[in-house]
């Protein structure tokens, strides 16, 4: 069966230190999402692909930055960790078009100390 | 700007009992409008969406939502809550920031909680 996959599942890294956190799909989909999950703010979308070699800013992109050298994989780099990025981090996938549903994966915990 | 607000926090109901989530949205033109439910320690999954045609949808686990545009509203609803219906549900809504797109806005989400 088809799914996307978030590693790791748990990250704890020190305020300064590179972090690159890892989502591929196999769906076959060509747009891809980064969200952060904060209590009271739901949902936050980082970055975003609609395809290899594109990427777009999201509402809360700075400090983090994204590549898509293939259709299965989007992932996400803290250039350089700071607490404020402590949050739980979720991928989605989605055929290309306006009106279809994301698919989520199942998230990665960092703290930042 | 596009915008969808869930007022409430929390909801809770008895298990049986009907329940309402409720969301309302801001957008220009038409709007397409998602329910995703988020299980403890998982990832969201999605539950249904209107995009045009009938105002009640139908979707997963026996909810539905009703599209009232004259109200700007996507509640959802089911008709008997189960206690495994106890979830965070958020509404969304996509972006039409120009283009083909499907970036979606999140509301802050409804905790649901069904006693026994």
């Amino acid at each position: 069966d088809a799914e996307i996959t978030q590693s790791p599942r748990h990250k704890i890294t020190e305020t300064g230190r590179q972090v690159t956190l890892a989502c591929h799909q196999t769906w076959n989909h060509n747009n891809m999402f980064w969200y952060r999950q904060d209590l009271g703010h739901g949902l936050r979308l980082i970055h975003y692909s609609y395809g290899v070699q594109d990427t777009n800013k999201g509402e809360v992109s700075d400090g983090y930055s994204v590549s898509r050298s293939n259709t299965e994989d989007l992932p996400l780099t803290l250039e350089s960790a700071a607490s404020s990025q402590t949050s739980v981090y979720f991928c989605a996938s989605s055929e290309a078009g306006n009106f279809y549903e994301q698919y989520f994966g199942p998230g990665t915990r960092l703290t930042v100390t | 700007a596009q915008s969808v607000a869930q007022p409430e926090d929390q909801v809770n109901v008895a298990e049986g009992n009907p329940l309402t989530v409720k969301c309302t949205y801001s957008v220009s033109g038409n709007p397409y409008l998602f329910w995703y439910v988020q299980y403890p320690n998982r990832g969201l999954q999605f539950l249904l969406k209107y995009i045009t045609g009938d105002n009640l949808v139908k979707g997963s686990y026996g909810f539905e939502a009703e599209f009232n545009k004259s109200q700007t509203s996507f509640h959802l609803k089911k008709p008997s809550a189960l206690v495994s219906d106890s979830a965070l549900y958020f509404c969304a809504v996509r972006s039409r920031d120009g283009g083909a797109t499907n970036k979606l806005i999140f509301g802050t989400g409804t905790l649901l909680a069904v006693q026994p």
